[in-house]
């Protein structure tokens, strides 16, 4: 099976950077995605590292060390709009077919 | 058009009655998936279709029955719920070739309240 764990609430102020670590236990791993969800809205797709290192997309980094089975994700220069959910996921096969495990995600509050 | 859709947007329904939720998109991709959302938890996968073809049931009961009629439509059948199926359903699609099947859409949802 798989199982996720981030932590559950994060706060900061605008301006500041934030870090979401994400640990993972798998049966298979082809990956770790980044989805951010605001409030009533649908989840929206960040990054995805397949190998180790740092994704860089503009003021998000994603970064990955598969012999730690862990993750992050670097929100830099926060803005108010960066308040919302983020979760890490695995996929368990190789395949589009395969489930992809969710963790629990974690909100971020952005303060002025 | 890189847009899923999905209708309706809310829905309330009693216990004794049947439903379907609607899902659509015109990216061509080929897998498609069921996902229930409560509130404060993370998407939980229900059903996945991949090339028209039911590939993955986590072991949802049969009172939700998932369809695909072509690429383009999903649709989620509801039948004699229970108030704790009360949930956010989001469909979402997918490339189905490696890496980018790994981007997942996901359309707006439907919020479902069952009496």
């Amino acid at each position: 099976g798989q199982s996720l764990e981030q932590p559950s609430e994060v706060t900061a102020v605008e301006g500041a950077i934030v870090q979401i670590n994400c640990t993972y236990q798998t049966s298979g791993f082809y990956g770790l995605s980044w989805y951010q969800q605001h409030d009533g809205g649908a989840p929206t797709f960040l990054s995805y590292n397949a190998l180790d290192g740092l994704e860089e997309t503009g003021r998000f980094s994603s970064f990955l060390s598969r012999s730690d089975s862990y993750g992050y994700l670097l929100l830099q220069e926060l803005q108010m709009k960066d308040s919302a959910s983020y979760f890490c996921a695995v996929r368990s096969g190789k395949a589009a077919g395969n489930k992809l495990t969710f963790g629990g995600g974690t909100r971020v509050l952005v303060k002025p | 058009d890189t847009e899923v859709t999905q209708t309706p947007k809310h829905l309330v329904m009693g216990m004794t009655n049947k439903k379907s939720l609607k899902c659509e998109q015109h990216m061509g991709h080929r897998a498609m998936y069921w996902y229930k959302q409560k509130a404060k938890k993370p998407p939980e996968l229900m059903f996945v279709y991949s090339y028209e073809k039911l590939s993955i049931n986590e072991s949802v009961p049969s009172r939700f029955s998932p369809e695909c009629p072509n690429s383009s439509l999903l649709n989620l059948h509801l039948h004699a719920l229970q108030p704790e199926d009360s949930a956010l359903y989001l469909c979402a699609s997918s490339q189905f070739d490696s890496p980018a099947y790994n981007e997942q859409f996901f359309g707006p949802g439907t919020r479902l309240t069952v009496l």
